[in-house]
């Protein structure tokens, strides 16, 4: 089975604190993403990486920072995390192309931290 | 830009009962997926709905895809209580470009 997990489940912060947030993925997917996801708002992209050291910006890339220094880790980073960060984080992993005998590419999500900014 | 719009937003139903949620989106896509969400968890994916007119049942649960309308429906018949969740429908705008826009959710309760 294909697991995704994240380094915390909750998390409280206080702001202009620098905020770590660490994915893992252990299926050598290419890509990686991160979400937030707020009530009525739905999954919002902030950032992904379909390669090592490649990112891309999403819907809401700002006050957000990635990296990908391996393939299966994507680490998401707040540099000076703010009360509207606040949030349930999200973070998933994809393969590039069909794969398992399926012809579409899965999308699989990590359990999500819940970030407070205080 | 892909828009992907979900109604409604919340649902409170009644055991027994049938209902559907649809999940419309404004660009050409054939490749559609549904999730659910139980209250403090992860998206589970439910369904792949890969071509137009395709649809998929598991339980009370089953899903279909129009494309030419941009439109697909995931109805709920005889709700029972373990189908509470928040439900996400999902569009991939251009296969290979790997990401997925997500719609706003609906969140089903039903009641006993």
């Amino acid at each position: 089975d294909v697991k995704v997990t994240q380094s915390s489940r909750y998390l409280v912060k206080r702001t202009g604190e620098k905020v770590f947030l660490e994915c893992v993925q252990d299926m050598d997917h290419e890509n990686m993403f991160w979400y937030r996801q707020d009530p009525g708002l739905g999954l919002r992209l902030i950032y992904f990486s379909y390669d090592v050291k490649m990112k891309e910006k999403g819907d809401i890339p700002e006050g957000y920072s990635v990296s990908r220094e391996k393939k299966e880790r994507f680490s998401l980073i707040l540099e000076s995390a703010s009360t509207n960060q606040t949030s349930m984080y999200l973070c998933a992993s994809r393969p590039s192309g069909p794969s398992g005998g399926r012809s579409y590419n899965e999308q699989f999500f990590g359990p999500g931290t819940r970030l407070t900014v205080l | 830009e892909l828009k992907v719009e979900q109604n409604p937003l919340f649902l409170s139903m009644q055991e027994g009962k049938n209902y559907t949620i649809y999940c419309n989106y404004s660009t050409t896509s054939d490749r559609l997926y549904w999730y659910r969400q139980d209250p403090g968890k992860s998206l589970e994916s439910l369904f792949v709905l890969l071509s137009n007119g395709a649809v998929k049942q598991e339980g009370r649960l089953m899903a279909s895809l129009d494309t030419k309308a941009r439109l697909s429906t995931l109805h709920i018949t005889a709700a029972v209580h373990d189908l509470s969740a928040t439900y996400f429908c999902a569009v991939e705008a251009n296969f290979g470009n790997e990401k997925l826009t997500f719609g706003t959710g609906t969140r089903l309760t039903i009641i006993p």
